[in-house]
């Protein structure tokens, strides 16, 4: 069955802080992974990986993809209290076209 | 605004019940997916549809049924309803069929009661 695992689960951190976000993923031919911002309603795409260790950037955040050991991460720099979130990780896969992961909730404190 | 469009926002309804949730895709989108999300799930794939015909199915309970018509919106029909149907029920678009979930709708939350 296609699994997508994110950790931790919650964390809070004080403004300016760098956090790391971790996902792995067991799926059926794999494709891509998708990361996701969900604030109050719908999850907001933030990236794309499809390729290994090339890391895609917008702004403060930043994640890579290492397809050999299954898995990625979602940085965010200099966190701001706007950055509070749950991040969802998503992987496609040959079966099903998203699986997502339960996500990690991110409290940012002023 | 990812220019996908659910209605209704909210909608109540009582166990036993049968409601419609409806999705317009953005322009140009052939392709529409159905997720839910509840607290203990999270975000699950129910359905996907393009161009009209059913593509991929997920983890869709039999009470459940959709469709995508000709002019390429898409109803999710909830029947049966029971108190663990409450959720969230997002509609997702995409141009292809291999490219989902980048433009999500803002989701119709279904409580039942």
């Amino acid at each position: 069955e296609d699994k997508v695992v994110q950790s931790p689960l919650s964390l809070v951190v004080h403004e300016g802080d760098t956090v790391t976000l971790n996902c792995s993923y067991e799926v059926t031919n794999f494709r891509s992974l998708l990361w996701y911002k969900q604030e109050k309603k719908a999850p907001t795409f933030l990236f794309m990986l499809t390729s290994s260790g090339i890391e895609k950037k917008s702004g403060r955040l930043s994640s890579i993809l290492d397809k050999k050991e299954l898995f990625s991460i979602l940085n965010i720099t200099a966190t701001q209290t706007g950055d509070s979130a749950v991040y969802l990780c998503a992987a496609i896969s040959g079966n099903t076209p998203l699986v997502f992961g339960k996500g990690t909730r991110l409290s940012v404190i002023a | 605004d990812s220019g996908v469009t659910q209605t209704p926002k909210h909608l109540i309804t009582a166990t036993g019940q049968r409601v419609t949730l409806r999705c317009s895709p953005r322009s140009g989108d052939l392709s529409v997916y159905w997720y839910q999300q509840s607290l203990d799930q999270g975000l699950q794939f129910l359905i996907q549809y393009y161009n009209g015909e059913e593509r991929a199915k997920g983890n869709i309970l039999e009470r459940f049924s959709a469709q995508q018509f000709p002019d390429l919106h898409s109803e999710l029909n909830l029947s049966s309803l029971e108190l663990g149907d409450s959720a969230l029920y997002f509609c997702a678009s995409s141009v292809a069929t291999d490219a989902p979930g980048a433009f999500f709708g803002q989701g119709t939350r279904l409580t039942v009661v």
